[in-house]
């Protein structure tokens, strides 16, 4: 299992707005470790959507937002849309670990 | 444009061998860090080994440590996996990601991914 623990699923109808969490710890997110958020379309390959905390790649369209506060972060999707049904994962780094670290993932639904 | 395309993927046994590669093409390959990253069928995204640029430091992920290495061929622009004494767990597709630094790095872009397949 993860540091960093998503909410396997959230769900909405379009044109609504969810948001997922990613909980960490102080070794972690509370360490002032920055959260960077992937969206894996089904069949596809990853693709960063936010950087340090709250920064857009450009492409990525702006109701996608990310913020970060104590040993958490959040991503939100604002006017979900049919094409945002995805998996997505929060990334950061644990000072135990080596490496890199990404969340549990969360399976976002259009329902 | 920055492409990854990775190869090497396939059936293998348990205990047995594999070398994945990545194609890099569209920036200076030799300055960036690489990595692999892998996600297992049913489950999440899964860090698993880094190297730098030109000085070839490693780090892997635990549950690889010992029988996966990370290389690469600077000249040829291409990264390597090679994974000796594979288990069923390794099933997963691999991706080999360009890092771009952060506190921490973070991974942009990723190739297609390779499928790798550990059954007897």
């Amino acid at each position: 299992q993860s540091v960093l623990t998503q909410p396997p699923s959230v769900s909405g109808a379009p044109g609504q707005r969810v948001t997922i969490s990613c909980t960490g710890s102080s070794s972690n997110i509370g360490a002032g470790y920055d959260v960077h958020w992937y969206q894996q379309v089904p069949g596809r390959a990853p693709k960063l959507l936010i950087f340090t905390n709250n920064n857009r790649p450009s492409g990525v369209p702006d109701r996608f937002s990310g913020s970060k506060s104590g040993t958490s972060a959040s991503l939100a999707i604002t006017g979900l849309q049919a094409e945002d049904e995805a998996d997505y994962y929060c990334q950061s780094k644990d000072s135990s670990l080596s490496g890199s670290v990404f969340g549990t993932g969360t399976k976002v639904t259009v329902l | 444009e920055v492409q990854l395309l990775e190869s090497g993927g396939g059936l293998v046994q348990p205990g047995g061998s594999l070398r994945l590669s990545c194609a890099a093409s569209g920036f200076a390959f030799s300055n960036y860090a690489m990595n692999w990253v892998r996600r297992a069928p049913g489950k999440g995204l899964e860090w698993v080994s880094y190297i730098t640029g030109s000085d070839g430091d490693t780090k892997y992920a635990d549950s690889v440590k010992g029988r996966f290495t990370i290389s690469r061929d600077n000249s040829k622009k291409t990264l390597f996996l090679q994974m000796n004494n594979v288990r069923v767990e390794d099933t997963a597709i691999y991706y080999c990601a360009k890092t771009v630094y952060g506190t921490p790095n973070w991974f942009d872009p990723w190739g297609q991914g390779t499928l790798v397949t550990v059954s007897a």
